[in-house]
């Protein structure tokens, strides 16, 4: 059972306008959100994070929101540009064992058409 | 900088054949993490070890082991490799509550 669930397999955006990126969560406990971007044949570069006691957290470009009570997040790249084309990864988590264990979702992949 | 290093870039192994894939992190991070990427699943976390000789079995951890002898060191071991197991693997560490630091990837392809 998908506990993150990223639903658009690809987007693809102009250059210069807004990009969003979607992931839904079930486990009501998760409490810590990450977005992970990645180049092919590369490992995964971590882009931005929201704890659930914030529901907005602003990094240059890009900005993650999240609504609780639907258990959505998304990340908005503003404006987008074609270095930004790439697989980008929602992750979820809540302490288990003395640590974070982080689910990902199945990833989106971003075209950004200069 | 925090750095993950996995130790092979590519690697081809027969069906049959004991792999081990290394991992070693700087940092002296407590945590370390093995995942695995398939188009269309995401990453999907096979073990993970919060602690020297301490591991847990994460979401599909048939068919695998893992090994931590050293804090610094997560190694991940395919005991009989079979075709279904080419995938990329990603190791990743952390420090409690942060996010991961992810290794360049091995990208495994089993024959």
């Amino acid at each position: 059972d998908q506990q993150v669930k990223q639903n658009s397999p690809s987007l693809s955006v102009q250059e210069g306008r807004i990009s969003i990126l979607n992931c839904d969560y079930t486990n009501s406990m998760f409490d810590y959100f990450l977005w992970y971007k990645k180049y092919p044949a590369e490992g995964p570069t971590f882009l931005i994070s929201i704890s659930s006691i914030k529901d907005k957290n602003e990094d240059g470009r890009f900005t993650v929101f999240l609504n609780k009570s639907a258990k959505h997040l998304s990340l908005h790249i503003v404006p987008s540009q074609p270095g930004d084309s790439a697989v980008y990864f929602c992750a979820a988590s809540a302490k288990t064992s003395g640590t974070y264990k982080y689910i990902f979702g199945t990833g989106t992949r971003l075209k950004v058409l200069a | 900088d925090v750095k993950v290093t996995q130790s092979s870039r590519y690697l081809v192994k027969r069906t049959g054949e004991k792999v081990f894939l290394e991992c070693v992190q700087d940092m002296d991070h407590e945590n370390m993490f093995w995942y695995r990427q398939d188009p269309g699943l995401g990453l999907r976390l096979i073990y993970f070890s919060y602690d020297v000789k301490m591991k847990e079995k994460g979401d599909i951890p048939e068919g695998y082991s893992v090994s931590r002898e050293k804090k610094e060191r997560f190694s991940l071991i395919l005991e009989s490799a079979s075709t279904n197991q080419t995938s990329m693997y990603l190791c990743a560490s952390s420090r409690h509550s942060y996010g991961y630091t992810f290794g360049s990837g091995t990208r495994l392809t089993v024959v």
